[in-house]
Order: structure tokens, then sequence, then C-alpha cells
């Protein structure tokens, strides 16, 4: 199967930076989003994304395809930012949705 | 936006007894699934609930252990049968309104503790 690998593990940052996450497949993908985990385990769907660039506010992510990696960038990040962002990708030989193991992110006040 | 509500949102439980979650979503859905999110670690997929038929099980779930009932579009049920302390975990129902998986919704899951 596919192999989703999000970088970095863990991530701390001081309230109004900015920050960069990744996520690397392996396989050619024909759906890929992004959730944010909440430190109560809700997850939040940011972005469905297999291609190209989104913004939500302070969010953005942008995904290349043709080269098997998507980012997601938060800016001026704030204490509510904190949790575990996921990257989940579908193969186009699949039909289930395959997580990455998160990125653990602490914005410090 | 839709509501999915999924109950209990915890429960403590003695091993070797069996833990029924329910999962009630406002408006019909096309699809119903069902995660497993062991401490620390990232979801996994148990098994996609079929509507009217046997669910869909990932490798390394069996329906025995992990008996789930779709009867309707907005409704499912997860059953964590005969459980011991490494099923400890947090179950998560999640959903998707379109005909393939394009955005995927999560209930806000059950913290499940078996001593």
């Amino acid at each position: 199967g596919i192999q989703v690998e999000q970088s970095p593990p863990d991530l701390i940052l001081q309230e109004g930076a900015n920050s960069t996450l990744r996520c690397n497949f392996s396989d050619s993908v024909n759906n890929l989003q992004w959730f944010h985990q909440n430190p109560w385990g809700q997850l939040i769907n940011l972005f469905y994304i297999p291609s190209g660039t989104k913004q939500n506010g302070r969010l953005s992510a942008t995904t290349v395809a043709t080269e098997r990696y998507s980012l997601l960038y938060i800016s001026s990040s704030q204490t509510t930012d904190s949790g575990v962002y996921f990257c989940a990708v579908i193969y186009n030989a699949g039909n289930m949705l395959t997580f990455g193991g998160g990125t653990r992110l602490m914005v410090k006040p | 936006s839709a509501v999915i509500s999924q109950k209990p949102s915890r429960d403590i439980c003695q091993r070797g007894t069996s833990l029924t979650i329910q999962c009630q979503v406002d408006s019909q859905v096309t699809m119903m699934f069902w995660y497993r999110q062991q401490p620390g670690q990232s979801l996994t997929l148990i098994a996609t609930a079929n509507q009217g038929s046997e669910a869909t099980y990932e490798s390394g779930f069996v329906i025995d252990k992990f008996p789930i009932s779709r009867p309707n579009l907005t409704f499912s049920t997860l059953t964590v049968s005969n459980m011991s302390p490494e099923d400890s975990s947090i179950y998560l129902c999640s959903v998707t309104w379109t005909g393939g998986i394009e955005k995927l919704f999560f209930g806000s899951g059950t913290q499940l503790s078996v001593l």
C-alpha cells in the first residue's frame, strides 16, 4: 500500500510564528486531505486538496501531485492551533483514505 | 453544516465485556466509516459500514470482534466485543456526503478504556 510520511513529527512554536508542515506520499493520489485534531480529540477537515493551492484564513495548503508532496502553511500561529495535524490520501489504485503519522504542534503563548 | 453525533463520548469497561458505539448524522450520507486511533497513534480504518448489508472490513479487523450495523442512511453502530486492554483507543465515526470520498468528516469520537 501507499506510504504517507509527515514531517516534522513534533513542532513547538511561539505564538505569532509561521510554520510549514510537510506530507510526502509514495504513489500517485487522487485525493488528499488535511485534518486538525484538537487537544480534545475532535478531528476537523481543513482542506481537500489533491492538487494546487487553497487558502482559508491563516491556513493555506499546496499539493504538488507530480512530486508527491503536500505542504500546510500556518501563519501567525495562535495557541488554538495546537494539536495534531494529519495528512490523508487515497492513491489511484485504492479506495480507502490512508493517514500519515501526524505532526504534533504546540503553540506557546 | 451537518452534525455527527457519537455516543458514548467515553467509557471505562471491564475485560471480556462488549461496548456498542452509536453514530447518528442529522442528514443522509453516502458513506460511513469507522476508524480506530490507538494512544498516540494515527488513524486506522476498521471498516466501511454498508447500508443494509455486511460491512467491508480492512485487513486485521474481523466481524466477530467488531460487528457493525447500518440500518439506514443516517445511523450506524460499532460494537467492540470481548474487550481486552489492547482495545483501549479512540473510536471515530466518519462520513462523506458525495458519491466518492472527497471530504471526510468525523464525529467527536469515543474514548474507550479497558481495565
